[in-house]
């Protein structure tokens, strides 16, 4: 138990389908990540938040539309995706900060299969 | 890209012995941190280094830092079947605590 929960751990979607990935997590943390992990490639940095506020965005596809309506809650909502987007995403929060370097802390992640 | 880059890719070891793994990395850090991933699961944190350490030690494991190199390594000794797992590290970018770049990772097999 990490104190990060995402849910669902498996998700099977077709291309037309919206659904959504949830993230909580429950250590105090004011920042929150997503990250795309595809077979035999580097994690992909996709979104940060911290305080709340967006402040990395890396040119993922606008059918990957982030929210975080709070510290301790982050989603990513999933819309006419691609089979390529087929990965594992994974959530991690951190206490964000300008002092002192930082950990990151993941949940289990989210299985995600496109048809 | 910033990203930090594993190296090798597969490891495949002997319960007992040594295992050695590689990160190379292209921008100035302030911290290298080392995480282990357990098949299909989410990524735990090992050890971090500062960028003005050279080495680290915690349990079993040794960390390295090159700053002149821009590489570092984990040494994790006296392997153990329970340490077969993929292990990344992770950089910061220069004067921005809250951004971390991942490599693909080294894949250890340790046998039993």
């Amino acid at each position: 138990e990490t104190g990060v929960t995402q849910t669902p751990r498996h998700l099977v979607m077709g291309m037309t389908n919206k659904k959504s990935l949830k993230c909580e997590q429950h250590l105090g943390h004011n920042a929150m990540y997503w990250y795309k992990q595809s077979a035999k490639k580097p994690l992909e940095l996709m979104f940060v938040y911290s305080l709340e506020e967006r402040v990395e965005n890396n040119s993922v596809p606008s059918r990957f539309s982030p929210e975080c309506p709070n510290s301790s809650h982050l989603f990513l909502h999933l819309h006419t995706l691609q089979p390529e987007d087929s990965a594992l995403y994974l959530c991690a929060s951190s206490q964000a900060g300008t002092e002192g370097p930082k950990k990151l802390f993941f949940g289990e992640g989210s299985r995600l299969t496109v048809l | 890209s910033q990203q930090g880059e594993e190296d090798p890719q597969a490891l495949s070891i002997q319960e007992g012995e040594n295992a050695t793994m590689n990160c190379s990395y292209k921008t100035s850090i302030n911290n290298l941190q080392w995480y282990r991933q357990n098949s299909g699961r989410g990524l735990v944190h090992l050890i971090l280094i500062r960028s003005n350490e050279r080495e680290k030690h915690s349990g079993r494991l040794r960390v390295t830092l090159d700053t002149s190199k821009k590489s570092s390594s984990l040494l994790i000794t006296a392997s153990r079947a329970a340490d077969t797992a993929s292990y990344f590290c992770a950089t910061d970018v220069r004067y921005n605590f809250n951004k971390f770049y991942f490599g693909s990772g080294t894949k250890l097999n340790v046998k039993p």
